[in-house]
This record gives C-alpha cells, structure tokens and sequence, in this order.
C-alpha cells in the first residue's frame, strides 16, 4: 500500500511569490491535515480537510489556504511569502475521524 | 502553560535499558493520544496510539495513558541505538477530526 506523497521534495522561492504544495492521501483515506514544522515553533497545526471540505483551521494568517480534491489529494498555497515562512511542511492522511494519522516526506520551503 | 509538554532532553540511556518519555497536556476533552518517532531530517512516523486510560503494549514500547492526571507516558524496553531519535507526543484537539498540538519533542540517545 502506497503511503503519502509529497511534491515537491524542495523548493526555494522569493519573499512575495506564492506557492502550491501538493500532498496524495494513502488509498482510502478521505481526511488529509497540513503541518508547518520549524525549528523554533516545532509542528504546527495548518488545517485539516476531510471529503472536500476544511473542517479544522490552526492559528495562522489567511495566507495559508488549502483545497481537497474529489480524490481526496490536497493542495496547500501560501502567498506574499514571507522569510518567516520557511519551513518543513508535512501533510498527513487519516481514514477519517477520531484516528491515528500518517505523514509524507515533506516539501521542504526555503524563501530568500 | 503550554498545551503540551514533554519532558526535557536530551535523554541518555545505555543500549538494553528502559527509556522512559512522559507528556502532560492541558485540554480535559482531548480522547486521542499519539506517539511519533522522529529521525533528523525525517518525518515523523507513529509508534503508538492510545485512547482509553491504562497501558497499551505494542512490542518494545508501551503507553500509558492516565486522563485524570492529563498524562501520557511512553516506555522503551530494551533500546537500541537505532531507537535514538526525536520524540513526539500528540494529542488530538478535535473529537471528530484531526487537530493534533503536538509537544516540543524530547531527544532519546541510546548510548551502545
């Protein structure tokens, strides 16, 4: 069974371009949750969509935005990126309520 | 007070003997608990759930988990020097979703 793809890997951007990140859930899995990992902040809860819907929002700007797809892949866009903004970010995919949560490899961001 | 807590590393203990990780955590409601092995430059990958008070036993680890005491503790018989890495305890915010917090991480070195 495949597990959860991220793409890309890695990806160097300028302060004020956007991005989008994509994330393939595990097969069968319909809920896929978004993390921002840094050093000083640690893992950091973006969001969370489940059957095309976002049905948990952390605590950041409205420049994180995401959307789930009929297949339940995901895409996270962030824009006017900010130096701040780099950072490890991990999707992770679940079957669906009340369990355990599988991450991908992460896209790593580095904004110059 | 932060949500979660973990227990400040870096931990040392000799290859064989028991390593124990503990997390408290500060929300009454949350009913799902997780622990995630993090390698440097990795994911994180889950090594246990827990969801009901008492131990759970899975191999070489064990959780325990107490919801009076809002704790969460991790046990490892028998370490291996490939046991050492970072780990994380997560604890899911949202009942019917995943919102997990996660804590800062304790660092584990098994020392052959």
């Amino acid at each position: 069974k495949a597990g959860v793809t991220q793409t890309p890997r890695y990806l160097i951007k300028t302060r004020g371009q956007q991005v989008t990140l994509s994330c393939s859930p595990i097969s069968g899995h319909r809920s896929v949750s978004w993390y921002q990992q840094t050093p000083g902040q640690g893992l950091q809860f973006l969001f969370e969509y489940f059957s095309e819907t976002q049905r948990n929002k952390g605590n950041f700007p409205g420049r994180f935005s995401g959307r789930q797809f009929s297949n339940s892949r995901s895409e996270m866009n962030v824009s006017t990126l900010e130096l701040g903004d780099s950072a490890l970010y991990l999707c992770a995919s679940s079957s669906g309520t009340y369990t355990e949560a599988f991450f991908g490899q992460g896209t790593r961001l580095t904004v110059v | 007070q932060k949500e979660v807590e973990q227990n400040s590393g870096p931990l040392s203990v000799p290859e064989g003997a028991i390593a124990s990780l503990n997390c408290t955590y500060s929300d009454r409601v949350s009913q799902s608990f997780f622990w995630y092995r993090q390698y440097s430059g990795k994911s994180p990958e889950l090594i246990m759930s827990i969801y009901s008070n008492g131990d759970k036993e899975d191999g070489r680890f064990t959780a325990q988990l107490n919801k009076a005491s809002q704790y969460v503790s991790l046990l490892i018989r028998d370490s291996q020097p490939s046991d050492s890495a970072t780990y994380l305890c997560a604890v899911n915010r949202d009942n019917y979703g995943q919102n997990f917090v996660f804590g800062p991480g304790t660092r584990l070195s098994v020392l052959p």
